[in-house]
């Protein structure tokens, strides 16, 4: 079955320790993004990526960080300089091309404490 | 303001009642999606269109490009239907960027 896994479903983390959350996808899509979502507000775009070994920031990208080795594979890592880190975080995929939509994994509730 | 926008943000209906979630943007797009996000968080897309009108099921999405509105209609409203739906508008300018409406919680009560 093809499809985007988030690892794991809920991360508790004490303040000040960085995370990194997981993201891998076996469609065989070019492009990956992660998205913050917090209550009452629109999915947030944190880094994108379009090709391996290259990313982009998005709209919020203080205090994490990313990485593109691999086609299938997009970590998020949130780090300590985060200020409000605890938050519910989906990555996605899609074929590049203006006719695709993204994909979307099941997400991972980060708590900070 | 924010650039997109939905309403109701929140929806109670009975079961059996015919549903209307509206959008509006204020930006030029490409194409606007409708999505649906269950209690678990996982979302999946219901809808991706750029023009007039799309059927699926008991689910219809529209879009007028000149006034930047579209609306998602369910008919004959079920229990399962429960979940948040998100308008989401993806940028003329740039495909890559999509711009995420807040969302709209919908409960239907049997």
């Amino acid at each position: 079955d093809g499809g985007i896994t988030q690892s794991p479903k809920y991360l508790f983390r004490k303040e000040g320790q960085n995370v990194t959350l997981s993201c891998e996808q076996n469609l065989n899509h070019d492009a990956m993004y992660w998205y913050r979502q917090d209550p009452g507000q629109g999915l947030r775009l944190i880094y994108y990526s379009q090709i391996v070994n290259d990313f982009q920031k998005g709209d919020i990208a203080e205090g994490y960080s990313v990485s593109r080795e691999k086609k299938e594979s997009f970590p998020l890592t949130v780090t300590s300089a985060q200020k409000n880190p605890t938050a519910f975080y989906l990555c996605a995929s899609k074929s590049q091309g203006e006719a695709y939509e993204q994909y979307f994994g099941p997400g991972t509730r980060l708590t900070v404490t | 303001k924010n650039e997109v926008e939905q309403s109701p943000q929140n929806l109670t209906a009975q079961e059996g009642e015919f549903i209307t979630i509206n959008c509006s943007y204020s930006v030029g797009i490409s194409a606007l999606h409708w999505l649906q996000q269950h209690p678990g968080g996982g979302i999946v897309s219901l809808f991706m269109l750029s023009s007039g009108k799309k059927k699926h099921g008991r689910l219809i999405a529209t879009i007028n490009i000149q006034e930047k509105h579209s609306s998602l209609h369910i008919t004959a409203s079920h229990p399962r239907d429960s979940a948040v739906y998100i308008c989401a508008v993806r940028s003329k300018t740039s495909y890559d960027k999509v711009i995420f409406g807040p969302g709209t919680s919908l409960s239907v009560i049997p």
